[in-house]
C-alpha cells in the first residue's frame, strides 16, 4: 500500500525567505508523485506532479520538487516565500487500478511580514 | 473551460437526515472521484467511476454512503440517516481516463447538528 508522510504540520517563514516543505512517500511501484494547494474555504490546486520524467519538476508559482528515489523523497521548494503563498499543501501519491490519490496531512505554510 | 462544480456548497442538516451532494465533473473527463476531508482523517479517498461504473468503492466508509454517475457526467454522492462524524468537506475530481492529474472541485461543506 501506498503512504505518503508529510514532517511538520506548520511551518512559519518570512517573506523573502527559502521555503522547504517535506514529503516523504512509500510506494511498491514506480510513484506518481503531487503537489496540491488549497486556499482557505478553496478545492485543491495542482502545483506540480513527477510521472517519471525529470527528477526536477517546475510548478506553478515558482515552486520545484526533486524526487529522489533513494530518500523515497518529494520536497517542495521556493526560493522566495511570498505573503499569496500562505495556504495548506498536501503532498500525495497516485495509486491502484483507479490511480486514487493518498495524500499526506497537510503542511500549513504561514508567510510573516 | 469550466472547471469541476459542485452542489450545494454548504449544507446543513440534522442527524439522521438524507442528504445529496453533486458533482459536473469538466467535459470529456470520464474519471471522477469523490474524497472527504475532515479534521481527525485528513483526506480520504471515498469512491470511483469510470464512466457510469464504479469499480472500486473500497473506500466508501459505511453502507450508508452510496454514490451514482449517470450519463457519464454528473454524479450523486448520497449519505442515509446522517450522523455527526460525517461532518466534513466532500471533494470530487475528475480526470481524462488514463492520466495521471485529477482537478479538483471547491468541495462541499457538510454540517451535521
Amino acid at each position: 500500500a501506498q503512504s505518503v508522510t508529510q514532517l511538520g504540520s506548520h511551518v512559519s517563514v518570512s517573506e523573502g525567505a527559502l521555503v522547504l516543505l517535506r514529503c516523504n512517500y512509500s510506494s511498491s511501484v514506480p510513484p506518481y508523485l503531487f503537489w496540491y494547494v488549497q486556499y482557505p474555504n478553496q478545492g485543491l490546486q495542482l502545483l506540480l506532479k513527477y510521472t517519471s520524467a525529470a527528477t526536477l519538476v517546475k510548478g506553478i508559482n515558482g515552486f520545484e520538487a526533486e524526487f529522489k528515489k533513494s530518500e523515497t523523497s518529494f520536497h517542495l521548494t521556493k526560493p522566495s516565500a511570498h505573503m499569496s503563498d500562505a495556504a495548506e499543501y498536501f503532498c500525495a501519491v497516485s495509486s491502484g487500478s483507479a490511480r486514487q490519490l493518498t495524500f499526506g496531512s497537510g503542511t500549513q505554510l504561514t508567510v510573516l511580514p | 473551460g469550466a472547471g469541476v462544480s459542485q452542489s450545494p456548497s454548504n449544507k446543513v442538516t440534522e442527524k439522521g437526515k438524507d442528504v445529496e451532494l453533486r458533482c459536473d465533473p469538466i467535459s470529456g473527463h470520464t474519471a471522477l472521484y469523490w474524497y472527504r476531508q475532515s479534521l481527525g482523517q485528513g483526506l480520504e479517498f471515498l469512491i470511483y467511476f469510470q464512466g457510469n461504473s464504479a469499480p472500486d468503492k473500497s473506500g466508501l466508509p459505511s453502507d450508508r454512503f452510496s454514490a451514482e454517475r449517470t450519463g457519464g457526467s454528473v454524479s450523486t454522492l448520497t449519505i442515509q440517516r446522517t450522523q455527526q462524524e460525517d461532518s466534513a468537506v466532500y471533494l470530487c475530481a475528475s480526470s481524462v481516463a488514463g492520466a495521471d492529474t485529477q482537478y479538483f472541485g471547491p468541495g462541499t461543506r457538510l454540517t451535521v447538528l
